[in-house]
């Protein structure tokens, strides 16, 4: 079974520093990873995902995360934070195609001027 | 690009009732889901519908039920409304090609039972 823990429930950071979302993750299989983004009042948006290849990925808005499969982890980090990433943020695992997609609790974060 | 249309933005139903939640696809993909969002809880798979007239319980199906009769809509049924059924409701749709297994959300539906 699959299953996915973000820690954290709120993350607070100042306006260009670095934004740090802690992501783990239980797969019976090689994982799908996903980081999505919900602003307010509307439905979730792709930031960047993992299926195969290259461990680290780039996604829009400046955001990257890492595959590290020793420690069962997809951290999402931000070099620089805006004003603008302030919002609720989802990780999500999928064992694969016509297999359910889980979801964490949520990290929202919040940035300070 | 890719546009899932939830019927319904904002919804405020009576205890007992019957109600149905619609969800429309436009890119023909195979499989579509639905969601509850609770503060804290993250999204919670109700069900899951892998091709048309194919379904699967989620996390939490119990006082739902689904519909695919065609491939680009997937209705959610409530068949007794429950106050504690009062959520956000998410549809989404993934295909199983060369899209890297991305799924796609409409804007959500606001339920409220009273």
């Amino acid at each position: 079974a699959q299953s996915v823990t973000q820690l954290g429930s709120h993350v607070s950071v100042s306006e260009g520093a670095l934004v740090l979302l802690r992501c783990n993750y239980s797969s019976s299989v090689p994982p799908y990873l996903f980081w999505y983004v919900q602003y307010p009042n509307q439905g979730l948006q792709l930031l960047l995902k993992y299926t195969t290849g290259a461990t680290l990925v780039k996604g829009i808005n400046g955001f990257e995360a890492e595959f590290k499969k020793s420690e069962t982890s997809f951290h999402l980090t931000k070099p620089s934070a805006h004003m603008s990433d302030a919002a609720e943020y989802f990780c999500a695992v999928s064992e694969g195609h016509d297999y359910k997609l889980s979801f964490g609790a949520g990290t929202t974060v919040t940035v300070r001027a | 690009d890719v546009k899932v249309t939830q019927s319904s933005r904002y919804l405020v139903k009576r205890t007992g009732e019957k109600v149905f939640l619609e969800c429309v696809q436009d890119m023909d993909h195979e499989n579509m889901f639905w969601y509850r969002q609770d503060p804290g809880l993250g999204l919670r798979l109700i069900y899951f519908s892998y091709d048309v007239k194919m379904k699967e319980k989620g996390d939490i199906p119990e006082g739902y039920s689904v519909s695919r009769e065609k491939k680009e809509r997937f209705s959610l049924i409530l068949e007794s409304a429950s106050t504690n059924q009062t959520s956000m409701y998410l549809c989404a749709s993934r295909d199983r090609g060369v899209s890297g297994n991305t799924i796609y959300f409409g804007e959500g539906s606001w339920l409220t039972v009273v």
